[in-house]
């Protein structure tokens, strides 16, 4: 069966820092990936997302990025972290070669708070 | 006009009542639909995906009607584990087999 992990689970940073949070997932080949962010009481929102080995597609311009060097890792990073950039990251897989490709199944977040 | 639209609530229900949530998207082009739940302070996971005919996974009933582009989820005999955000999914145009997300309808289910 398939798993996903993401860590660090919680992270307090102060503004101006650098990020990389880091997403693996278990038991697939070649899945499509996702980092989106949930702000407190707001939906989720794409930010990026990858269909292959350096393959990534930003959805909203702002000052993340993402980077998939490996078929089964995404990193999330930030070069200097605003107070904005506080919220829920989370990270998705789905599998493209399947009917049900546009099923996404999450990681468990990492809860980011920026001070 | 949002994507996904749904009621935030939140529903308060008593336990084995009968609950049911709307939820209408904009883009005629969609062509998966799907409910997703989440628990607070948790990652969504997949409750079901919605199919033109409808479909029933034990107490959980969806429903679509592409006309009116909208997605029901009718949920029966409402438990106290029930209490969630129910977040309605669409998908969405272009690469990648991305999807857009309701922000949620929040249940309580109370005793």
């Amino acid at each position: 069966s398939q798993t996903i992990h993401q860590w660090p689970a919680t992270l307090v940073q102060p503004v101006g820092s650098p990020l990389s949070l880091e997403c693996t997932v278990e038991g697939t080949s070649n899945p499509n990936l996702y980092w989106y962010r949930q702000a407190a009481g707001r939906g989720l929102q794409l930010l990026f997302y990858s269909v292959g080995i350096g393959q990534i597609s930003s959805e909203v311009p702002q000052n993340l990025s993402a980077s998939r060097p490996q078929d089964r890792q995404f990193i999330l990073s930030s070069k200097k972290l605003l107070l904005s950039d506080s919220g829920f990251y989370l990270c998705a897989w789905s599998d493209p070669r399947l009917a049900v490709s546009y099923e996404q199944y999450f990681g468990p977040g990492t809860r980011l708070t920026v001070t | 006009r949002k994507e996904v639209e749904q009621d935030p609530g939140p529903f308060n229900v008593p336990e084995g009542a009968t609950v049911a949530f709307n939820c209408t998207y904009s883009n005629s082009a969609s062509q998966s639909f799907f409910w997703y739940r989440q628990d607070c302070r948790k990652e969504p996971k997949l409750l079901m995906s919605v199919y033109s005919s409808g479909n029933e996974d034990g107490r959980f009933t969806a429903q679509l009607n592409r006309a009116s582009q909208y997605i029901s989820l009718l949920i029966r005999d409402s438990k106290l584990s029930d209490s969630a955000t129910y977040l309605c999914v669409v998908s969405r145009g272009g690469g990648g087999n991305k999807l857009t997300f309701g922000t949620g309808t929040q249940l309580k289910v109370e005793l």
